[in-house]
This record gives structure tokens, sequence and C-alpha cells, in this order.
């Protein structure tokens, strides 16, 4: 079982907006900055949100970071086909001295 | 550009070890923490762990302490990962992968392409 808890699947048509949670507990989210990244099939993952709600350069403005209090949200506006992938997010854990992810989250664009 | 490249995957037998590299390239390698993430077939990111940027702190994931372990040469801009004593669930790809520049919380900004870890009689 993952330390951070995200939903398996989500889904939704193309141009639609989707978002993505991730829950955690005081050790990791409630007090790290979370990350997410996406993995399209065949990849490697790549960063996708950083301290919560940054985007590295490249990372289009569709996508979108929160958090609050033990969770963090992943939101992606005007879905693409393209953006059909697997989505981790993850953070430290001051507990565990470890790095931990959220099991990933399918995204289904139909 | 920015560049990792592992190598030294394969089919090891239950018991026996195996070394993971990971060549650097593009930026100032001794200036960065670096992870080893893997993920099992048809599986989510597993973090194995990570090590700081001069090689004086390194944290393991529970599954694989006192197993694996992680160390750099700097000289070399190479990262490494010693395996022992690899059991089936040790099977997954392995990456290796860079702390992001920017970012906290030891967050990954650049991941490698992979090498393929097969633990198997």
């Amino acid at each position: 079982q993952s330390v951070l808890t995200q939903p398996p699947s989500v889904s939704a048509a193309p141009g639609q907006k989707v978002t993505i949670s991730c829950s955690g507990s005081s050790s990791n989210i409630g007090n790290n900055y979370v990350s997410w990244y996406q993995q399209l099939p065949g990849t490697a993952p790549k960063l996708l949100i950083y301290d919560n709600n940054k985007r590295p350069s490249g990372i289009p403005d569709r996508f979108s970071g929160s958090k609050s209090g033990t969770s963090a949200t992943l939101g992606i506006t005007g879905l693409q086909t393209g953006d059909e992938a697997d989505y981790y997010c993850g953070t430290w854990d001051s507990s565990l001295s470890a790095l931990v992810f959220g099991g990933g989250t399918k995204l289904t664009v139909l | 550009q920015v560049q990792l490249v592992e190598s030294g995957g394969g089919v090891v037998q239950p018991g026996r070890s195996l070394r993971l590299s990971c060549a650097a390239s593009g930026f100032t390698f001794s200036s960065y923490g670096m992870h080893w993430v893997r993920q099992a077939p048809g599986k989510g990111l597993e973090w194995v762990a990570v090590i700081w940027y001069d090689g004086s702190n390194k944290y393991y994931a529970d599954s694989v302490k006192g197993r694996f372990t992680i160390s750099r040469d700097n000289s070399k801009n190479t990262l490494y990962l010693q395996m022992n004593s690899l059991r089936a669930e040790d099977t997954a790809v392995y990456y290796c992968a860079r702390v992001d520049e920017a970012a906290a919380a030891l967050a990954i900004g650049v991941w490698g392409q992979g090498t393929t870890v097969t633990v198997s009689s």
C-alpha cells in the first residue's frame, strides 16, 4: 500500500477539466511540498508540478497544483488525448526519511 | 543537454548481486542529490534510495535497506546502486533521477530512461 492515496483512475472528455487527489498525513504532505509527475505510456516519468503549485519551464498552464492540509490536488483543464497518462504525486516523508509516491492515477480522455 | 543514462540491468538469479550505474552529463553532477526509483511491471513508482550531492547522507526504502547500497563518484559523474541478495520482488525498471534544482522536498526534476532488472531462476 502506498503512503499517499490517489484514485486509481479518472476520466473526462476532451476539452473538459479533471482533478486528481492525493491524500497523505502530517509527516508527508502536511509538512512538505508536493510534486506531481506525468508518465506517458512506455516512457519515464516527467516532473509536472513542484512545490505544490509551480510548473517547470515548458509545462503548459493547463496543469495546476494545490495543497490544503494533508491533501493535494492536480488539475488539468482543456483535456487533450495526449494527456492520457499515469499521474503520480510525491513528497518527502519526514518520519520515514523517504521519498513517497502515491499509487498513481490513470487518466483516460474519452 | 541534461542526460542520465543507466546501465547494468539484466537477468539475475535470486540471491545474487547486480550493480547498476548511471552516467550523468550536461550538468554539474557534484552539485545535485540523486535518487534511484523503480517500477515493477504494471505497477506504480517506488522510491529506492537517495544520496546527497556530496555523498554525506543516504536514505533507503525499507524494502531494500540492508541489501542495496547507493553511492556516487563525482569525479566520474556516475551514480551507482549495488544490489545484493536480490529477490523476485526486486524485478523492475530502475530509474536514475536527479533532484530538481528549484524544488523542495527532494522532488525529481530529471529522469533517466531506465534499465530493467529481472530476478528469476
